[in-house]
């Protein structure tokens, strides 16, 4: 099956910095990319999608950019704000329903 | 946020004895799932749901069984309970397959099985 890796696993960046966090699959069926953050006792919740026809995507301060042929892919948050401080889950499926995640980033932005 | 319930919301349980998680939703999607979170893991797929009666395993599906006798409704059921199985569970909906919709998560259930 589907194997997600991502890296780092911590990350802390100075609020106003950008935060890039990289995600890497192996199944090259793979099409769809979300990305989904979690703040502390919170409830994963999407951010941002990308699928295997684009090669990057933005909204306002966050953007996601696909690599196929590398089979890699990153978030990107610029201008980054203690509200962002939360761990940051990718995934990767197929046209069905076993979407894997990596093991998630935990982003702190220190004011 | 999505109509998505899940209870309860805390259990401590014993080893070997039965545990049973339920979510319910309010907004008529077709698709449930059942994950566990456990830390260097991420979210990892239990068992889904594509319509009433129809379930399929996911990822880490041994030691778990689901029903789903109601649209609303979707219940995971640890037959006999292990340490292993100390996690956080979620529930989750979506409207159509992951894959060409966004899934909507619960507030989660934390499990201690002692």
């Amino acid at each position: 099956g589907e194997n997600v890796e991502q890296h780092p696993s911590t990350l802390s960046v100075q609020e106003g910095d950008s935060a890039v966090i990289k995600c890497t699959y192996s199944d090259s069926a793979s099409n769809y990319f979300p990305w989904y953050k979690q703040e502390l006792g919170k409830r994963p919740q999407l951010i941002i999608d990308i699928r295997s026809n684009v090669g990057e995507k933005k909204d306002q301060r966050i953007a996601v950019t696909l690599n196929k042929t590398a089979k890699h892919f990153s978030l990107h948050i610029t201008e980054t704000q203690p509200e962002d401080s939360a761990v940051y889950f990718c995934a990767a499926s197929k046209d069905n329903n076993d979407m894997r995640f990596g093991a998630g980033t935990r982003l702190t932005v220190k004011p | 946020d999505a109509g998505i319930t899940q209870s309860p919301r805390h259990k401590v349980t014993e080893t070997g004895t039965p545990v049973t998680l339920r979510c319910h939703q309010t907004e008529n999607h077709r698709y449930m799932y059942w994950y566990r979170q456990d830390p260097g893991h991420g979210l990892r797929l239990i068992h889904y749901s594509y319509g009433v009666k129809d379930t399929d395993k996911g990822e880490v599906s041994d030691g778990y069984s689901v029903s789903r006798s109601k649209t609303e409704d979707f219940l995971l059921t640890l037959e006999s309970a292990t340490s292993s199985q100390t996690s956080v569970y979620f529930c989750a909906i979506s409207r159509d397959r992951v894959a060409n919709t966004e899934a909507f998560f619960g507030q989660g259930t934390r499990l201690t099985v002692v």
